[in-house]
């Protein structure tokens, strides 16, 4: 596609379940990255990826969060245990390389946890 | 915790007015980026700003890194119906990832036709 693209765009879950958001980036870029935004914040970082691997994950708030990106290009974030403080949109954003490209960042998958 | 105040948190404007924001920080930046956000969509980028005492324009918007590498403002002039939106200023910081964009809390503009 020529955007990023996240899905579900929305997604009800209740507490204690396990969710997996999805995220497909524009096609070619090797940086790939997750942001979370609560209401009334800006987004907080979460991870990024260069090619396969994670370069940074110190955004990851808990062990309940994961990411993974087995072929380079499509992403799932994984959040384990699900709790009420989860709920924010996840958005996902890719760049061509990670150093001073331009960062493109997706419509985001809306999560709330009940 | 974010590590940037972003100044005013929300604007009431007249169609045809001047808009100015700004960013700063107890820390240095290495990047200075404005991006503006609608509802249910991401941030979509204004502006990026990557040398000390940078000044670049887009259209009706103007953004400076500031000499310190501690701030940044944003000016929209003769704002327009479709300038609403939320404004974040972010950027990345002296010494971190360079995949951990640090974003503000977000100015929220209003412009009255």
């Amino acid at each position: 596609g020529a955007g990023v693209s996240q899905t579900p765009s929305n997604k009800v879950t209740e507490k204690g379940k396990y969710v997996e958001l999805r995220c497909d980036p524009i096609s070619g870029h090797t940086a790939l990255y997750w942001y979370r935004q609560s209401l009334g914040q800006g987004p907080e970082f979460l991870i990024y990826f260069q090619g396969t691997g994670a370069a940074d994950d110190s955004g990851l708030p808990n062990d309940r969060f994961f990411a993974v990106r087995p072929e380079g290009s499509v992403s799932t974030l994984k959040i384990q245990r699900t709790e009420r403080g989860d709920s924010a949109v996840y958005l996902c954003a890719s760049s061509l390389t990670g150093g001073g490209n331009t960062i493109y960042f997706g419509e985001g998958s809306w999560l709330t946890v009940v | 915790g974010q590590q940037l105040n972003q100044s005013p948190q929300s604007m009431f404007i007249q169609e045809g007015e001047d808009v100015s924001m700004n960013c700063t920080s107890s820390s240095i930046f290495n990047t200075w980026l404005w991006y503006k956000q609608e509802p249910g969509e991401g941030p979509v980028l204004l502006i990026a700003l990557y040398k000390a005492g940078e000044l670049t324009s887009n259209g009706r918007l103007t953004a400076q890194f500031g000499i310190t590498r501690k701030d940044s403002f944003l000016n929209i002039s003769a704002s327009i119906p479709s300038d609403v939106g939320i404004y974040f200023c972010a950027g990345h910081l002296k010494g971190g990832s360079q995949g951990n964009l640090i974003f503000g809390k977000g100015t929220k503009l209003s412009v009255k036709p």
